[in-house]
């Protein structure tokens, strides 16, 4: 079992919906989780990170954590073409040597006019 | 502020040359990180260094592997006797590690190829 998995897609959104995004983590001493967004070519770019289990918004974005049920995920809301991209799970563990993270595979999402 | 910079952004190299590549982190970030990421494929933790500690070495994929960093700031990632599975674009990372944050900024990547 990956410690960090992710449905690899592609997840086809029409533009105006919403896309929803899973993540699930192996470590329930985890601790901090972030998504990444990743285009074609380009580095990964941080857009959310979240600590406590609930939602967090931050404009058409919303991360939700269940760390009971070891789940993270990413909405976007009124999806645009632009949002089209690889979107990366990170997951931060205190147990773990210092910062470091563990990525999933990420999932590729496709947002059609 | 300036953020993560990496040089050279590609690199052709033939088979069993050595390569250095360079990271330049965030100002005033003490933890800097290495990545490797295949076409396709996702991110693969190479070495971690945080201030003045010894680094976690431990996703280092072979002894042809190695990784230094300057005076707690520039990083520099040696490949020798390169192979071609090492083809792969490296990323460099970096964070303000002393807070309860994790937040990793990634620079541009700087794209291996090894003919």
């Amino acid at each position: 079992q990956k410690e960090v998995e992710q449905n690899s897609g592609p997840l086809s959104v029409p533009e105006g919906a919403i896309a929803s995004l899973n993540c699930t983590y192996s470590d329930r001493g985890s601790q901090s989780f972030f998504w990444y967004r990743q285009y074609s070519g380009k580095s990964p770019e941080l857009i959310m990170f979240i600590y406590s289990n609930g939602d967090k918004e931050d404009g058409r974005f919303t991360a939700q954590l269940n760390k009971a049920s070891q789940y993270v995920s990413l909405l976007i809301r009124d999806s645009q073409p632009s949002d089209s991209a690889t979107y990366l799970c990170a997951v931060g563990s205190y147990k773990a040597a210092g910062n470091k993270l563990t990525f999933g595979g990420g999932t590729r999402v496709l947002v059609k006019p | 502020g300036a953020g993560v910079s990496q040089s050279p952004s590609n690199k052709v190299t033939e088979k069993g040359k050595d390569v250095e590549l360079r990271c330049d982190p965030i100002s005033g970030h003490t933890a800097l990180y290495w990545y490797r990421q295949s076409l396709g494929q996702g991110l693969e933790f190479l070495i971690y260094f945080q201030g003045n500690s010894a680094p976690d070495k431990s996703g280092l994929p072979s002894d042809r592997f190695s990784a230094e960093r300057t005076g707690g700031s520039v990083s520099t990632l040696t490949i020798q006797r390169t192979q071609q599975e090492d083809s792969a674009v490296y990323l460099c990372a970096s964070s303000f590690a002393g807070t309860a944050n994790y937040e990793q900024y990634f620079g541009p990547g700087t794209r291996l190829t090894v003919t």
